[in-house]
């Protein structure tokens, strides 16, 4: 079973400050993904990398970085978190890019910018 | 508007009972289907995927494809509590690595 790890679980921040979240994949899957979850909005794509150093933009990049320092680990930046990024983040895996491989998620980090 | 719409949006089920998912693409690009369950507090997991037309069995959970409407579907027999959650539609083209899109999700309540 492919294991997701991400940190913190929780955050609580205010407008402008900075945040860092973090996900760690220990299945040397060249693929991972940032999600967020929104009530009425389903879960919509960040962004992802299909290795290190590789970044691409998902459905959603605004107001969001990434960075992907190793295979395992990927990170996602709010530089000046803003209330409207209150939401559930949650990163993902895949050995390969396209659809017809499964993507394994983390067990989210819940995010409130006051 | 959403690429992948889900119905209904929420759904309870006798315990032993059947329950029916559906779900529509407005994109004919999309080729791969999945269906992901989320349990409260847990991030979504794969349950199962579809990729060509007809039906796909796995346990108590058959999925159906109709790629001429787009239209997929779910069913679980002999529901159970555990079943309670909520189950995510999600969609994939043919473009190498472009993530999945997920539909807005059906909450999925089995009562005894």
């Amino acid at each position: 079973e492919a294991a997701v790890t991400q940190s913190p679980r929780n955050k609580v921040t205010v407008t402008g400050g900075n945040v860092t979240l973090s996900c760690r994949q220990t299945n040397s899957h060249n693929y991972m993904y940032w999600y967020r979850q929104d009530t009425g909005h389903g879960l919509r794509l960040i962004h992802y990398s299909y290795g290190a150093g590789n970044l691409q933009i998902g459905d959603v990049p605004d107001g969001y970085k990434a960075t992907r320092t190793t295979q395992e680990d990927f990170f996602l930046l709010l530089e000046l978190a803003s209330p409207s990024q209150t939401s559930l983040y949650f990163c993902a895996s895949s050995d390969k890019g396209w659809g017809g491989y499964e993507q394994y998620f983390g067990p989210g980090t819940r995010l409130t910018v006051l | 508007q959403q690429k992948v719409q889900q119905s209904p949006e929420s759904l309870s089920v006798p315990e032993g009972g059947m329950a029916s998912l559906n779900c529509t693409s407005s994109d004919r690009n999309f080729q791969y289907f999945w269906w992901y369950r989320q349990h409260s507090g847990e991030g979504p997991k794969a349950l199962m995927s579809i990729f060509s037309d007809g039906d796909k069995k796995e346990g108590r959970f058959t999925a159906h494809l109709n790629k001429a409407s787009l239209h997929v579907s779910l069913h679980i027999r002999d529901s159970q509590p555990s079943d309670s959650a909520l189950y995510f539609c999600a969609a994939s083209n043919d473009n190498y690595a472009q993530g999945l899109t997920f539909g807005l999700g059906t909450r999925v309540s089995v009562f005894p």
